[in-house]
């Protein structure tokens, strides 16, 4: 079971707005330790699509934004593309665990 | 361009051991901390085990402590992973991953992972 909670699944459709929330507790997010984002798309290794909460990496589209609230975070997709079809995953550290830990992952369905 | 590329996964029956590789390549190797991810089914990400810079400081996830021991060779840009007493629950792909450091941390890039499967 994981410290951080995400929803299974979420979907829109082509340009919609979504959001995939990424839940914690005081040993983690609300300890202030940031969160961070992966992509997964189908039979590839994650990707970082959001780091410290906010920042994109290069050659990430601005169509993908996050943020941070004490206990939770949200990645936004906004005008939701075809190849947006993936997984994503939160990240973040745990103290009491003394470990990273990652969220269940969020399947994003384009209908 | 920076690579990471495992090997060493398999089948295995339960109770047994594998080691794990990851060669890297297109970056200062011992610059960088270094760690183990897998994804199991249904199961999502996992943090397994990470080792400095150096190899003076290795931590594990408790699932795996005392099973799994993780090492670096800086002179040769690679990773390993010895797993032992292998489970069903050891069942996953495992990712070698580049640790970046900063006021907080986070793993980029990954390699392509290598599948463990226990079953007898």
């Amino acid at each position: 079971q994981s410290v951080l909670t995400q929803p299974p699944s979420v979907s829109g459709a082509p340009g919609q707005r979504v959001t995939v929330s990424c839940t914690g507790s005081y040993s983690n997010l609300g300890a202030g330790f940031d969160v961070h984002w992966y992509q997964q798309l189908p039979g590839t290794a994650p990707k970082v699509l959001i780091y410290r909460n906010t920042n994109r990496p290069s050659g990430v589209p601005d169509r993908f934004s996050g943020s941070k609230s004490v206990t939770s975070a949200s990645l936004t997709i906004t005008g939701l593309q075809a190849e947006d079809e993936a997984d994503y995953y939160c990240q973040s550290y745990d103290s009491s665990l003394d470990a990273y830990v990652f969220g269940p992952g969020t399947k994003v369905t384009v209908l | 361009e920076v690579q990471l590329v495992e090997s060493g996964g398999g089948l295995v029956q339960p109770g047994g051991s594998l080691r794990l590789s990851c060669s890297v390549s297109g970056f200062i190797f011992d610059d960088y901390a270094m760690s183990w991810v897998r994804l199991a089914p249904g199961r999502g990400l996992e943090w397994v085990a990470g080792i400095s810079w150096g190899g003076g400081n290795i931590v594990y996830a408790d699932s795996v402590k005392g099973r799994f021991t993780v090492s670096r060779d800086n002179a040769k840009n690679s990773l390993s992973l010895e797993m032992t007493s292998l489970g069903p629950e050891d069942t996953a792909l495992y990712y070698c991953t580049r640790k970046i450091q900063g006021v907080s941390n986070w793993f980029d890039p990954w390699g392509q992972g290598t599948q463990v499967t226990v079953s007898s």
